[in-house]
């Protein structure tokens, strides 16, 4: 049971060019969405986080959207650079579990 | 501020062996999770402790288990293993509980079961 989903295992950009890396979710007692970011033989470092209560959180470079009604949230990356390069999670908990689920994972690949 | 570390950072076991995995806490930090990361699975949460007490647990067997010391420090340990188990094994800290709270990932330990 996937509740959470990253459907495109990779994804290849430009570099100055936007980065768009989709996740779905199914369990509609998630109210709290986190973006993970992943370098090989690291573990994840935090990215950027969004509430239920909004539906768009930004922090320079990196804004996520937050869809309830279709259970989606998106990440957007602008510009990306080479150094963007890696693997993103997105995570999603609730105030009822306290667990924090994670997507799959996507690969994100910045050419130069 | 020092980071979570986690020992060793990697291990080599056989079929029914057991292991244990330690994980140091950003210092203040009192709730550690544990999660597996395999291909394909992304990560997967295994366990939560707070204050030494588990206070959440993934649908992982019996075999994995846990415990928290009074300084936060968190030790995981896999009992009769199996193939199936050889993954990257993660631990993360936060101050207060996992939820709403930003987890801090170690470098992870990378254990082989063959």
């Amino acid at each position: 049971d996937q509740q959470v989903k990253q459907n495109s295992p990779s994804l290849s950009v430009q570099e100055g060019r936007i980065s768009i890396l989709n996740c779905d979710y199914t369990n509609s007692m998630f109210d709290y969405f986190l973006w993970y970011k992943k370098y090989p033989a690291e573990g994840p470092t935090f990215l950027i986080s969004i509430s239920s209560i909004k539906d768009k959180n930004e922090d320079g470079r990196f804004t996520v959207f937050l869809n309830k009604s279709a259970k989606h949230l998106s990440l957007h990356i602008v510009p990306s650079q080479p150094g963007d390069s890696a693997v993103y999670f997105c995570a999603a908990s609730s105030s009822n579990t306290g667990k924090l689920i994670f997507g799959q994972g996507t690969t994100l690949q910045v050419k130069p | 501020k020092a980071g979570v570390t986690q020992t060793p950072r990697y291990l080599i076991k056989t079929r029914g062996q057991q292991v244990t995995l330690s994980c140091s806490p950003i210092s203040g930090h009192r709730s550690v999770s544990w999660y597996q990361q395999t291909p394909g699975q992304g990560l997967q949460f295994l366990f939560e402790y707070f204050s030494e007490t588990q206070r959440n647990k993934g649908n992982f067997p019996g075999r994995f288990s846990g415990r928290q010391f009074s300084n936060s420090r968190s030790e995981m340990n896999v009992s009769t293993l199996e193939l199936g188990d050889s993954a990257l094994y993660l631990c993360a800290s936060s101050f207060d509980r996992g939820y709403a709270d930003t987890q801090y990932f170690g470098p992870g330990t990378r254990l082989t079961v063959l």
